[in-house]
């Protein structure tokens, strides 16, 4: 099992420009969510999706959405890129069975120009 | 609002000491604790998962204890490694975040082994 992968490792874009990292799951996860990583904020959660269909927003969901079509990936799609959102952000899977443990991606930085 | 909080943020041993990281939490109605590790410019491992049920979990050098009661758990790592060397975190998942299942981290424990 490949676990939990995102692409790409590392983006820079510039303000206004979109984008969409990636994160796929081989472990038949049925939960997947999206944080993002700052210095002095720690993690805090953007989308999480319980489902394939459905997704709900976290506690910083502003200027990003998800979607979730299968159940191995849920693409984070920055609509109008923001220097605010220079961060790293981590993708996350689990499911009922392993009892909610919670895998994490490697982790894609953007840096917002 | 939940607040997790880990003492000490940093941590240096000489390696083969056995050491204690320390993780408390303000709401004791947690889902279940999860402690990771994460490198330098790396993703997070997890490490070990203790439900609210449970007491402790126990993974080779590891083990973790939970006392949802005062809200505390503990990381032990029994004759550290330099390879130990990583910051670790500490996150709970509570009841009453349902479906979301959101982690609330500690700013974690940046823990050097030296050779």
């Amino acid at each position: 099992n490949a676990g939990v992968t995102q692409t790409p490792k590392f983006q820079v874009l510039k303000t206004g420009q979109s984008m969409t990292l990636q994160c796929a799951q081989d472990m038949n996860h049925e939960y997947m969510s999206w944080y993002r990583q700052d210095p002095g904020m720690g993690l805090r959660l953007i989308h999480y999706s319980v489902g394939a269909g459905i997704t709900d927003q976290g506690e910083v969901p502003n200027g990003y959405n998800v979607s979730r079509s299968t159940t191995e990936d849920f693409p984070l799609r920055l609509l109008s890129a923001a220097p605010s959102q220079t961060s790293v952000y981590f993708c996350a899977s689990s499911n009922r069975d392993s009892y909610n443990e919670q895998f994490f991606g490697p982790g894609t930085r953007l840096t917002v120009l | 609002k939940q607040e997790v909080t880990q003492i000490p943020a940093a941590l240096s041993v000489p390696e083969g000491e056995n050491l204690v990281l320390n993780c408390s939490f303000t709401d004791s109605a947690i889902y279940n604790l999860q402690w990771f590790r994460q490198d330098p410019g790396k993703g997070l491992t997890s490490l070990l998962l203790i439900q609210s049920s449970q007491r402790e979990q126990t993974s080779g050098r590891l083990n973790a204890s939970l006392d949802k009661s005062s809200g505390r758990s503990t990381l032990y790592i029994a004759a550290s490694q330099p390879g130990d060397s990583a910051t670790y975190l500490c996150a709970v998942v509570l009841h009453s975040s349902g479906s979301a299942r959101q982690l609330t981290f500690g700013s974690g424990t940046q823990l050097t082994v030296l050779p």
